[in-house]
């Protein structure tokens, strides 16, 4: 069956530090990746968009890399604030939907 | 503004009584979906739709239901067959359904208790 893998324990980091959330899916040929940013008791909110064809992009202080070898992402946030405190969804297309994991928890202190 | 609207925020249900959750969009999108979010999981796919009048079941459709009649609003109808139905609900947008290239927008969402 088809899986998303985010670590589900939570990841805490000084500010100004860089955060990396790792996802890792199974039985999928995904032409992109998605991640998403959620607020405790919010809809989430779209951040970035991966070909497979790209192995890196950068938004801002943001940046997802793409390895469809290794059938993994890795999500940066550089020069992490506590303004970025949240959990950060990965997202897959299964050809009718996007299939979510379940989500990373991040917390920034000062 | 544009955007995506759920509504209301919070809903409490008795137990054997249906609520209809709505979800409006005035994004001129083609696709909608529901999903439904429980602590510690992610986001279960209920149902979506890619066309007006046209609905499809998602992983988790038991005990739902829905309607697409107009292009802006998709929504959900968790009936009494729902076993549990005590969630946070999200309807989501995206430009088209068949090609998933693009981003989906999401509405505030729906916190439902049975009580």
């Amino acid at each position: 069956s088809q899986k998303i893998e985010q670590n589900s324990e939570a990841l805490n980091i000084q500010e100004g530090k860089t955060a990396t959330l790792t996802c890792n899916y199974t039985n999928y040929s995904p032409a992109y990746l998605q991640w998403y940013r959620q607020d405790p008791g919010r809809g989430p909110v779209f951040l970035l968009l991966i070909r497979e064809n790209e192995k890196e992009k950068r938004k801002e202080r943001l940046k997802v890399t793409f390895d469809t070898t290794l059938k993994q992402s890795l999500f940066h946030i550089t020069a992490s604030q506590p303004a970025d405190s949240a959990t950060y969804l990965c997202a897959l297309n299964s050809g009718y939907a996007l299939n979510f994991g379940k989500g990373t928890s991040l917390l920034v202190t000062p | 503004d544009g955007g995506i609207t759920q509504s209301p925020k919070y809903l409490f249900r008795k137990e054997g009584q249906n609520v209809t959750l709505s979800c409006e969009q005035n994004l001129n999108h083609d696709a909608m979906y529901w999903y439904r979010q429980d602590p510690g999981q992610g986001l279960r796919l209920i149902y979506y739709s890619q066309i007006v009048n046209d609905f499809q079941k998602g992983d988790i459709a038991e005990g739902y239901s829905v309607s697409r009649e107009k292009k802006e609003s998709f929504p959900l109808t968790v009936t009494s067959a729902q076993k549990n139905p005590t969630a946070f609900y999200l309807c989501a947008s995206s430009l088209t359904g068949q090609s998933l290239n693009t981003e989906a927008f999401f509405g505030q969402g729906t916190r439902l208790t049975v009580v």
